[in-house]
Order: C-alpha cells, then structure tokens, then sequence
C-alpha cells in the first residue's frame, strides 16, 4: 500500500533553513507528481508546491517562490522540500501527497516551528 | 488565484440524517473539484474527485454533485465515523487552492 513518510522539521528562527524529506513507497514513484501541502496549527489547508513525476516541471504558492525549492530523487524514492529564508507564517505541518495534479494519498506530515 | 469558499461553516446533524454541504469557486474549474475529509490528528484523506467520482474505498452514501463553480457534497445517512471537517479543493489552475472547511458535528 502507499506509505509516505515526512521528516526534517524542527523549530528554527526567522530566517533560517530547514530541509523536509519524504520517503514513499508502495506505488511506481517515478511516475507520479508530488505535492507540498501545509497546515497551521487550528487552521485550513494550503498547498505550497508540486513537481512532475521527472522532475522537469516545479509549480509553487506565490508566498514561498524564491525561498522553496521542492526536489525528488527517483532512484531513492524521495521528495524534498529545501526551505530558506523562514518566516513565522511558514509554521505549519507539512504533508507530501501522492497525485500528479490532485493530492490523492498524503503522509502523516511534520511539523515546522519558526519562532524567535 | 481561485478563491474556494464553503458554507456553512459548522453543520450540526443527528446520525442517521442526510448532509449537504457546498462550495463555490470564485471562477469555473470544470470538473476539477476534489473533496476532502479530516479527522483530528489525522491526515486529509480523499473522497471525491472530478466532481462526482469516489476515491478508492469510500462509501456509497458519500456523494459529490455540481458544476463549473457551484459543488455540493451529499452524507446521505450520517454515520458516527463521518463527524469531521470537510473540505473542498480546486485543481484546475495555479495555484491549487482548499475552501475554510466545513466541521461536521453531532447534533
């Protein structure tokens, strides 16, 4: 069955980096897109960022270009999401999805603190 | 960007009774209209997509309806399982975007 499991967030300052990873298994990873998808504590959800399934194609939220980059390793099965520049608004879980335009199956997620 | 609204924000039934909830896109997307359910501590799991389609495994009283940018989802008899929030999703253009939610609770 489809697994995806995050890691890598932490509490950071403003400002700083922090990397996400995801691991996935159960499913013909280098076929499928994948999606960033975060949410603040109490609140809704936002998407942040998708690649296609080879990497070639990098869709993101307006608020988080210049300062994400997602990334995905297909002979390891792993998304990435490189995070510079932190800001307090960008405390949230974040979930990586399964889907190459809709966020079908999603990981359980972990959580980034930015805090001063 | 298309804004993703819901209503209402809170929908309180009694199990065994029949749910509607709807969303509004701020322009057409078509068929691609996604639903969503989420229970507390738990991850969004999918229920709908392209408007009316079930996601593998979910069932048959949950139902999706609508177009272009007026979507309703149907609980057609509320079980104990379903008390959840709600959401819709567009993934017809950048960037993708979720409605508020709709909370779901026990009357």
């Amino acid at each position: 069955q489809v697994q995806l499991v995050e890691s890598g967030g932490g509490v950071v300052q403003p400002g700083m980096s922090l990397r996400l990873s995801c691991a996935a298994s159960g499913f013909s990873f280098d076929t499928y897109g994948m999606h960033w998808v975060r949410q603040a504590p109490g609140k809704g959800l936002e998407w942040v960022a998708l690649i296609s399934f080879d990497g070639s194609n990098k869709y993101y939220k307006d608020s988080v270009k210049g300062r994400f980059t997602i990334s995905r390793d297909n002979s390891k099965n792993m998304l990435y999401l490189e995070m510079n520049s932190l800001r307090l608004e960008d405390r949230a879980l974040y979930y990586c999805a399964k889907g190459s335009m809709l966020p079908q199956t999603w990981g359980q997620g972990t959580l980034v603190t930015v805090s001063s | 960007e298309i804004v993703m609204t819901q209503s209402p924000a809170t929908l309180s039934v009694s199990p065994g009774e029949r749910a509607t909830l709807s969303c509004r896109a701020s322009q057409s997307v078509y068929s691609n209209l996604a639903w969503y359910q989420q229970k507390p501590g738990q991850a969004p799991r999918l229920l709908i997509y392209g408007v009316s389609s079930r996601a593998t495994g979910i069932p048959a009283r949950f139902s999706g309806g609508g177009s272009g940018t007026e979507f309703t989802l149907t609980i057609s008899s509320l079980q104990s399982e379903d008390f959840a929030l709600y959401y819709c999703h567009q993934y017809f253009d950048w960037p993708l975007t979720f409605g508020p939610g709709t909370k779901v609770d026990i009357k």
